[in-house]
């Protein structure tokens, strides 16, 4: 059976910072991987897809890389804001979507 | 990406009512529903899979009797909680099976008191 696990499950920063969420699965097997968020009591917005082919993908300030051989994804975030305060979360797709517990994100004006 | 629509954003009723759900794809046609649940501060979790035309496929520990499931379009897809119970209270959220990127509704809080 899938796991999959996010770490760190919160992370406070100040505004500007870099920072990197992780996502680790256990069955390397994959069909893709995505990275979403989710405002508090909304929805889930596609944030990247990576294809198992893939090795990163990027949009705007934003850097997702998978290595599937190790099980693991990291989302990359350039020049935090305060606006991307939010849960992150990242869905392995075997089948079915497989969900992280999510990163809770709070930067810091 | 895909257009989902969900309706109601929220929703309190009280114990022993129930409550439907509608879940919309406004620019494509699914064949497939994904209904998913989370509880707060957990992460979501796969309840049943809907099919047009057939019975849902629920997940394990899912009373499919309590979760009526209705895939009777290819853009309509509902989820009705029969005898809501406070325990029952959490975010319901759609997904249309898409093959190639996950999208969602934008989610259905339900509240039972």
């Amino acid at each position: 059976k899938q796991e999959v696990t996010q770490i760190p499950a919160a992370l406070s920063v100040p505004e500007g910072e870099n920072l990197v969420l992780n996502c680790s699965f256990t069955d390397s097997a994959i069909y893709n991987l995505q990275w979403f968020r989710q405002d508090p009591g909304k929805g889930l917005t596609s944030l990247l897809l990576i294809q198992s082919s893939q090795r990163e993908q990027t949009s705007g300030r934003l850097n997702a890389s998978l290595d599937k051989s190790s099980g693991r994804s990291t989302l990359y975030i350039a020049a935090s804001q305060p606006g991307d305060s939010a849960t992150y979360l990242c869905a392995v797709l075997i089948g079915q979507l497989t969900f992280g517990s999510g990163t809770q994100l709070t930067v810091l004006p | 990406g895909a257009v989902v629509s969900q309706h109601p954003s929220w929703v309190i009723c009280k114990s022993g009512t129930s409550v439907k759900i509608e879940c919309r794809s406004l620019d494509f046609q699914a064949t497939t529903m994904f209904w998913y649940r989370q509880f707060p501060k957990q992460s979501l979790m796969l309840m049943a899979t809907s099919n047009e035309g057939s019975k849902a496929t629920y997940e394990q520990g899912v009373e499919k009797d309590k979760f009526l499931i209705n895939h009777a379009s290819l853009t309509l897809s509902t989820l009705t909680v029969t005898s809501a119970h406070p325990e029952d209270s959490s975010f319901y959220i759609c997904s249309p099976g898409v093959p190639t990127e996950a999208f969602f509704g934008q989610g259905t809080r339900l509240t039972v008191v």
